[in-house]
């Protein structure tokens, strides 16, 4: 069975960083993309980054770009998120999900919430 | 980036036809597929997929889901609709970098 386990949410500051994980489990991790997909309270689904099968290719929302970096170790079948200088606005619940060959998001995690308040 | 646009509620009855759509800015047809993508999504869980490239079922999901369309135009059929399928349903383009719908609200009346 597919999973995907977030962990690493909280409450933050604003200007403080933040680290999230999503540890997989139930297929060859390194044979697929992942990405990251956050929403805010009572808000839609928004895209935040992609990775490639080793990592060497990323991609970011322009909301989140040089602010966010995502990252995977296949080693220990595990997907990152780094969140640096964090924003009001940057509060949401946070999904990874797995990429399939046609970039469908076909399975996610239950999520990780990230609150950005003094 | 391409934009997606939905209806934001939809209410039907028990047992009737509900129909979702779906309209980009953009064709989101490449080679012969169309990268739209639709997903369910209740209140405090994940979102779930439910069609991919338009018109395939993902597994697990009941035929009562159907979708279609091409180009700039796409619909997510539920038909006939259980109590089970009040929930919010998203279009999601990966022709481009992702974008998604912002999402519709099906209720029952």
């Amino acid at each position: 069975e597919v999973q995907l386990v977030e962990s690493g949410g909280g409450l933050v500051q604003p200007g403080r960083s933040m680290k999230l994980s999503c540890a997989a489990s139930g297929f060859t991790f390194s044979d697929y993309y992942m990405a990251w997909v956050r929403q805010a309270p009572k808000k839609g689904l928004e895209w935040v980054a992609s990775i490639s099968y080793e990592g060497s290719s990323t991609y970011y929302g322009d909301s989140v770009k040089g602010r966010f970096t995502i990252s995977r170790d296949n080693a220990k079948s595990t997907l990152y998120l780094q969140m640096n200088s964090l924003r009001s606005e940057d509060t949401a619940t946070y999904y990874c999900a797995r990429l399939d060959y046609y970039y469908v998001m076909d399975a996610w995690g239950q999520g990780a919430s990230v609150t950005v308040s003094s | 980036d391409i934009v997606l646009t939905q209806s934001p509620a939809l209410a039907v009855s028990l047992g009737q036809r509900a129909t979702i759509s779906c309209k980009t800015n953009q064709n989101v047809d490449y080679y012969g597929n169309s990268y739209m993508h639709w997903y369910q999504q209740k209140p405090g869980q994940q979102p779930k997929l439910l069609i991919y490239l338009a018109s395939n079922l993902a597994s697990g999901i009941p035929a009562r889901f159907s979708g279609r369309g091409s180009g700039t135009d796409f619909t997510l059929t539920i038909d006939p609709v259980e109590a089970d399928d009040t929930a919010t349903y998203y279009c999601q383009q990966s022709r481009n970098l992702p974008t998604f719908g912002a999402g519709t609200k099906l209720e029952l009346k």
